[in-house]
This record gives C-alpha cells, sequence and structure tokens, in this order.
C-alpha cells in the first residue's frame, strides 16, 4: 500500500519568506509525527499529534513554527519569517496510534533558505 | 550531554567482516530502544526493535544493558548492502507519545 507521502520534496525559499510543508500519512494511521534532520545530526523531534490535536508540541524551536492536522489525516507544518538554521529535512512519520507502534518515515522535504 | 550518544565513525571494514556498533542513552527512565538504518538521502527504516534479553534476526544482533544503560548493534558477514547510517533510537516518553529520540548516526561503509 501506500506510504507517507511529502510534498514538495524540494523547497528552496528565501529568509523572512512563509513556507508550509504537507504530510499525507498512511490511511487508518491516527499518530503523525514531525521530525527536522540537520546535516550529519539524527532527526530530532518537532511534534506529535493524535487524530486532530497536537498532543506534544515540546520539540518546536519557537513560535515561528506552527503544525495543523484539521481533519485528523494529511498535516501541515507552517515556519514563518524562515531563517538560514531552518535548512534541514523535515520528516513527517506515522503510527497505527501512539506509543510503540512502529513509525513509518516519509521521504522528507529538503528545505534550503538562501 | 546529549540524550543518546553514537560515535560517529565511519567504520570501513571488508565485505564477510563482523562490525559492532554501540550507543549509550542518558535516561534511565527510556521505554523501549531500537535500531534504524538510513541510507543516503532517504527516510530512516526500522532495522530491529532491542530487548533486554537480546535479540537477533539473521546477520544482525542487537543487545541492550539498562544497568548501564547502553545498547549494541552486531552485524555479522557484512554485505556491499549493508554500507548506511545506522541510527540508535530511543522512546523516554512515559506518556506513551511515541516521541523517539535519535542519535546522531553511525555510518558504514562495506568495501569490496
Amino acid at each position: 500500500g501506500a506510504g507517507v507521502s511529502q510534498t514538495p520534496s524540494n523547497k528552496v525559499t528565501e529568509k523572512g519568506k512563509y513556507v508550509e510543508l504537507r504530510c499525507d500519512p498512511i490511511s487508518g494511521h491516527t499518530a503523525l509525527y514531525w521530525y527536522r534532520q540537520s546535516l550529519g545530526q539524527g532527526p530530532e523531534f518537532l511534534i506529535y499529534f493524535q487524530g486532530t490535536g497536537a498532543a506534544d508540541d515540546s520539540g518546536l524551536p519557537n513560535d515561528r513554527f506552527f503544525a495543523v492536522r484539521p481533519e485528523g489525516s494529511v498535516s501541515t507544518l507552517k515556519i514563518q519569517r524562515t531563517e538560514r538554521g531552518d535548512s534541514a529535512v523535515y520528516l513527517c512519520a506515522s503510527s497505527l496510534a501512539g506509543g510503540f507502534y512502529e513509525q513509518y518515515f516519509g521521504p522528507g522535504t529538503r528545505l534550503t533558505v538562501t | 550531554r546529549k540524550e543518546v550518544e553514537q560515535d560517529p565513525g565511519p567504520f570501513n571494514v571488508p565485505e564477510g567482516a563482523t562490525v559492532a556498533f554501540n550507543c549509550t542513552y542518558s535516561n534511565s527512565a527510556s521505554q523501549s530502544f531500537f535500531w534504524y538504518r538510513q541510507d543516503c538521502r532517504k527516510e530512516p527504516k526500522l532495522l530491529m526493535s532491542v530487548y533486554s534479553s537480546g535479540n537477533e534476526d539473521g546477520r544482525f544482533t542487537a543487545q541492550l544493558n539498562r544497568a548501564s544503560q547502553y545498547i549494541s548493534l552486531l552485524i555479522r558477514d557484512s554485505k556491499l548492502s549493508d554500507s548506511a547510517t545506522y541510527l540508535c533510537v530511543v522512546n523516554m516518553d512515559s506518556s506513551n507519545t511515541g516521541k523517539l529520540i535519535f542519535g546522531q548516526g553511525t555510518t558504514l561503509q562495506v568495501k569490496p
């Protein structure tokens, strides 16, 4: 079946602009996660959704970052006033439920802020 | 101190070699443990879970030592296709959200 998909695969934007990154989880998965991976590092947790609600947003670095999942399926990560330090690969993962279910990752969106 | 620490390598080994990766974690309340594999410019994929009793999947053996807060991965009879980055991952979230904490990753390059 279809895995997790993310769009766009690559995004180049200028410093100060607004960007939206989209994630389509595996159908039927209620849990959705966003992670960020910088070059040479492991992924870093950003936010977790259970259904429509953000159950844990402790990883969001500051208030320029926001994510939504209005219908409990597709999620959008929004970054305002982008900075060069936001350049990274943004990974989305979904699982059947929260807790210890296996997380399946999408291919990521490579964001470059110039 | 990082929550999950790994030697980034790279480990360069010949085909057929046995190679071991180690990882330490800082939070003794950690709940579950995994090794993920990540190919260059690809997403991480679950390789195996790690249990206290140790577990094996073909050429791969994972061990967990809770007392030392130490996790290991052993790869026997290395293949060229094993070349990748291996991520040590811990779920230390007692509220059961599934939040994963990743190590930096250890890069393995298997040479012919």
